[in-house]
C-alpha cells in the first residue's frame, strides 16, 4: 500500500554539488509529475513524464534534468545546486484512466536545502 | 494567464465553528477544479473536485465547496470544524488550457489552525 515514495526525505547540500531525488510509483500510473513547494508560492511544476521515455518541462524547469526509464520511477537531478533550489519537492502521479478527473497521488516530499 | 487566488494565507477557527476558504480563479475556459489538503509533514491529499455539472459538490471529510462561475470562485466550506482539520488547503485548476496531462495550477495555500 506504498503509493508514491520519494527517497531522500531530507537532504542538505553545498552550492555546486549535484544530487538525484528518486520517486516510485507502484500504482501502474502514465503520468508523473515533480512539483516544488515554497512558503506564499503553492506548488509549482517543474518538469512532467507521460509515458516511460517521455519528459516534458513545467513551469520552473530551469536548473533540473529528469529521466523517466522505467515506467515507475521518475527521477529529478540538480546537476550543480544553487540557494535558490532550496524547497520541498513533490513527486506526484495519475493513471490515464483518471486522465480526465485531474486526481494527483502525491508523495510525501523531500525537504531539500542547499546551503 | 491562467491562475489560482486565495485571497487568505491564515486562517483560525474555534473547533464547532463553520470554515469557508476562499478560492478564485482565472482560466480561459470552463475549468476543472480541485480542493487539496496538506498535513504535517505529509503530501497532497484529494478532498473534492468539480468537472461539471452540479455545482455544489461534497468531499471527503465532510467538506463541500460551491463553484460560481459568475464570480469565478470554488470556496471550500465546512459546518463544524475538527481539530484534525488543522492543515494547509490548497485549491488547483486544470482543464483543457493547461495542455492536458493533468497539469494542475496550484494557489498558495491557506492555513488553518484550530483552537480547542
Amino acid at each position: 500500500n506504498a503509493g508514491v515514495t520519494q527517497t531522500p526525505k531530507f537532504r542538505v547540500l553545498k552550492t555546486g554539488q549535484s544530487m538525484t531525488l528518486l520517486c516510485a510509483q507502484d500504482m501502474n500510473h502514465e503520468y508523473m509529475y515533480w512539483y516544488r513547494q515554497d512558503p506564499g508560492m503553492g506548488l509549482r511544476l517543474i518538469h512532467y513524464s507521460v509515458g516511460e521515455g517521455t519528459t516534458a518541462k513545467g513551469e520552473v524547469p530551469d536548473g533540473y534534468n529528469v529521466s523517466r526509464l522505467k515506467k515507475q520511477n521518475f527521477l529529478l537531478g540538480l546537476e550543480s545546486a544553487a540557494p535558490s533550489q532550496t524547497s520541498v519537492y513533490f513527486c506526484a502521479s495519475s493513471g490515464r484512466a483518471s486522465s480526465n478527473t485531474g486526481e494527483l497521488f502525491f508523495g510525501e516530499g523531500s525537504r531539500l536545502t542547499v546551503l | 494567464a491562467q491562475s489560482v487566488t486565495q485571497p487568505d494565507i491564515h486562517i483560525t477557527v474555534s473547533e464547532g465553528a463553520s470554515l469557508e476558504l476562499r478560492c478564485n480563479y482565472s482560466y480561459g475556459a470552463t475549468p476543472y477544479l480541485f480542493w487539496y489538503v496538506q498535513s504535517p509533514g505529509q503530501g497532497l491529499q484529494l478532498l473534492l473536485k468539480y468537472f461539471s455539472g452540479d455545482t455544489l459538490v461534497q468531499g471527503i471529510k465532510g467538506f463541500e465547496a460551491e463553484f460560481k462561475r459568475s464570480q469565478s470562485s470554488f470556496n471550500l466550506r465546512k459546518p463544524s470544524v475538527h481539530w484534525s482539520d488543522a492543515a494547509e488547503y490548497f485549491c488547483a485548476v486544470g482543464g483543457p488550457l493547461s495542455g492536458g496531462y493533468n497539469k494542475l495550477i496550484f494557489g498558495a495555500g491557506t492555513r488553518l489552525a484550530v483552537h480547542p
